[in-house]
């Protein structure tokens, strides 16, 4: 059974460079979720797709976030003019529909991002 | 809106003892809640849920928790803590309206287990 995978796991950049994160979420699972979690935080919500579908933005996501799921597959979270405050655990989430509507995700391990 | 909050956000047991991670909650309706948990190096995985049915849930690895809508309370517990027990534990509700299906976690508690 493979899980939800992430890459890159580590991302370390200079402010002001654009990174770009995948998400290959579980198979058949057509609702992938992204969340942000920083030092001490608990995960918090960045955005979710329904097959390729982006349903839902949190008021995290600022004009320089941009998440696709171009064929209800894998996902691209990148990042524009990153900055210090960007630096964090980027997580990714899949679940089926029946599980999602209960709260139920996969999650990936991560992706973290150090900005210097 | 619905919140969670979590008392404590470190905890220390020894090997054997009494595991006690405590969770509040606020919500309007009903709620959905849930505890995550992350052992070092991995993801997040769903320890347990509670979905309105019956108030006591027991989950994975010997853990269970206790729904009490008069305290709004959602404490996670283990009879007897194992080493392997030590990681971060996340206390989540979702957020369920309009089409919209979110999880609001709470900051978490990090488990340690003293041998």
């Amino acid at each position: 059974d493979t899980g939800v995978s992430q890459d890159p796991r580590h991302k370390i950049t200079k402010r002001g460079q654009n990174v770009t994160f995948r998400c290959d979420p579980i198979s058949e699972h057509n609702r992938l979720y992204w969340y942000r979690q920083t030092l001490g935080q608990g995960p918090e919500f960045l955005t979710y797709f329904q097959n390729e579908a982006q349903l839902e933005k949190s008021r995290l996501l600022s004009d320089r976030f941009s998440a696709e799921r171009p064929k209800g597959s894998f996902s691209t979270l990148e990042i524009q003019r990153t900055e210090q405050g960007d630096s964090a655990m980027y997580l990714c989430a899949s679940s089926p529909p029946s599980r999602g509507d209960t709260g139920e995700l996969f999650f990936g391990e991560g992706s973290r991002l150090t900005v210097l | 809106a619905q919140s969670v909050t979590q008392l404590g956000s470190h905890v220390s047991v020894s090997e054997g003892a009494l595991v006690l991670l405590r969770c509040n909650y606020s919500s309007s309706v009903p709620p959905y809640l849930f505890w995550y948990v992350q052992y070092p190096n991995q993801g997040l995985q769903l320890l347990l849920k509670y979905t309105s049915a019956a108030t006591l849930v027991k989950g994975i690895n010997g853990f269970e928790a206790e729904f009490k809508k008069s305290e709004t309370s959602f404490h996670l517990t283990k009879p007897s803590a194992h080493m392997s027990d030590a990681a971060e534990y996340f206390c989540a509700i979702l957020y369920s309206g309009a089409g919209s299906y979110q999880l609001t976690f709470g900051k978490g508690t990090k488990l340690s287990v003293i041998p």
